[in-house]
């Protein structure tokens, strides 16, 4: 079945610091999603992509779609306190129902 | 996401109980999910509706039910509740766009232990 890796598992930063994250895929995807879940709440999107190549920005955050279709990436630039949290990548191939969520990223920022 | 409104948002309750999670969603969409999260693990799809007549198990719909009322309430019902169903649970609602599945919005979960 499909599988979505995504790594860092975790990471620690310094304020200020950019961060990268990313999703590959055992197989090809037409739509990549971000998502940030802080404890006790829902996963708040953050950024979607539709098209290979794609290069989307929503404030500080970058999000790409790969161009072979099987991963993404988001870059954080100048972290901040309230970017803690635990970051997912979603995918969803166009033939099936579902997205196929990543285990997520926790992100931990050092003031 | 204020659109998706889950109730309750924390329950308590005894292994053999039925419990039943409700959602509901003023974004107007046709689809609505039911997942679960569990430390360690993705959110894994339990059921899904793409209108009120269409109700269709996910990956592990074992254990559960579910109801669409409305195009705007999907409830989840566990009818005899068992520790190993002790998780997050979420409900979300898509549209489809341009051609693409759209994006899945969340409402804030709910947390259910049993004992």
């Amino acid at each position: 079945g499909q599988q979505l890796n995504q790594s860092p598992q975790s990471m620690f930063i310094q304020e200020g610091e950019d961060v990268s994250m990313n999703c590959t895929s055992s197989s090809i995807f037409n739509t990549w999603l971000w998502y940030k879940q802080d404890p006790g709440e829902g996963p708040v999107l953050l950024i979607a992509l539709y098209k290979a190549g794609e290069l989307t920005s929503n404030g500080r955050l970058t999000a790409q779609f790969g161009i072979t279709r099987k991963d993404s990436f988001l870059n954080i630039s100048a972290s901040i306190p309230s970017d803690v949290g635990i970051y997912f990548c979603a995918g969803h191939s166009g033939g099936t129902y579902k997205y196929i969520f990543g285990t997520g990223t926790r992100l931990k920022v050092l003031a | 996401d204020a659109d998706v409104t889950q109730t309750p948002r924390n329950r308590i309750t005894k292994t053999g109980k039925r419990i039943m999670l409700e959602c509901s969603q003023t974004k107007g969409h046709d689809r609505m999910y039911w997942y679960r999260q569990d430390p360690g693990l993705g959110l894994r799809l339990i059921y899904y509706s793409f209108d009120v007549k269409d109700i269709n198990k996910g990956e592990i719909s074992d254990g559960y039910s579910v109801s669409r009322q409305a195009q705007a309430k999907f409830s989840l019902s566990l009818e005899s509740a068992i520790p190993n169903q002790t998780a997050l649970y979420f409900c979300a609602t898509s549209d489809p766009t341009s051609g693409h599945e759209g994006p899945q919005h969340f409402g804030d979960g709910t947390r259910l232990s049993i004992l």
